[in-house]
């Protein structure tokens, strides 16, 4: 079945660029998807790209889709200490799959120095 | 007021006990999930439904059973509760054809201690 891969750790001082990155294994995933997850809070929808689109960009946050590499980044510019939290990255299955379902990566960390 | 609603949010209970989760949603929404979150491990599908009278196993139901009650509520039962459903509990809903196919809004979560 599909596999979704993250870090499970990322630090950046405060003002700088974050970059989450993601990996995926399967080609025909239509939608990507990443959430935030703060402290004792459910998961947020941040964003979302279709698979015919390489980047997507939403205020501080740019999605880059590498379809070829099966490589997910969400980038999230000038990063503040309330960016601090986890991110997941979920992708549909592809064909074959059962369909209207998300895959979840196991969420990368963000800590955010001052 | 928020759009997916779990109760309750927080739970302790002992081995063996029966427990109830659940969630109601005034999205509308068709479809309902059910995971659970363990550190380290993300998030994992334990039931989810199509509507009231689709339900489906997910990757962990062992140990578990769902109830769709109506469309709006969808409630996990935990049979006889054991300490390795120490957790937290999210529900979820989606809609075919909405912003981004079955792009899933979650609820606030419920965490469940079994002693």
């Amino acid at each position: 079945g599909e596999d979704v891969e993250q870090s499970l750790f990322l630090s950046v001082r405060e003002g700088d660029s974050s970059v989450i990155n993601c990996t995926y294994t399967d080609s025909s995933s239509t939608y990507l998807y990443w959430y935030k997850q703060e402290p004792g809070a459910g998961l947020q929808l941040l964003t979302y790209i279709f698979s015919n689109m390489d980047m997507k960009q939403d205020q501080r946050l740019t999605v880059l889709l590498n379809k070829k590499d099966k490589h997910l980044s969400l980038r999230i510019a000038d990063t503040q200490t309330g960016d601090s939290a986890i991110y997941f990255c979920a992708v549909t299955p592809g064909v074959g799959g059962s369909q209207g379902n998300l895959i979840f990566g196991k969420g990368t960390k963000l800590s955010v120095k001052p | 007021d928020a759009d997916v609603t779990q109760t309750p949010r927080n739970r302790i209970t002992k081995t063996g006990k029966r427990i109830m989760l659940e969630c109601s949603q005034t999205k509308g929404h068709d479809r309902m999930y059910w995971y659970r979150q363990d550190p380290g491990l993300g998030l994992r599908l334990i039931y989810y439904s199509f509507d009231v009278k689709d339900i489906n196993k997910g990757e962990i139901s062992d140990g578990y059973s769902v109830s769709r009650q109506a469309q709006a509520k969808f409630s996990l039962s935990l049979e006889s509760a054991i300490p390795n459903q120490t957790a937290l509990y999210f529900c979820a809903t989606s809609d075919l054809g909405g912003v981004g196919t079955d792009t899933q809004y979650f609820g606030p979560g419920t965490r469940l201690t079994v002693l």
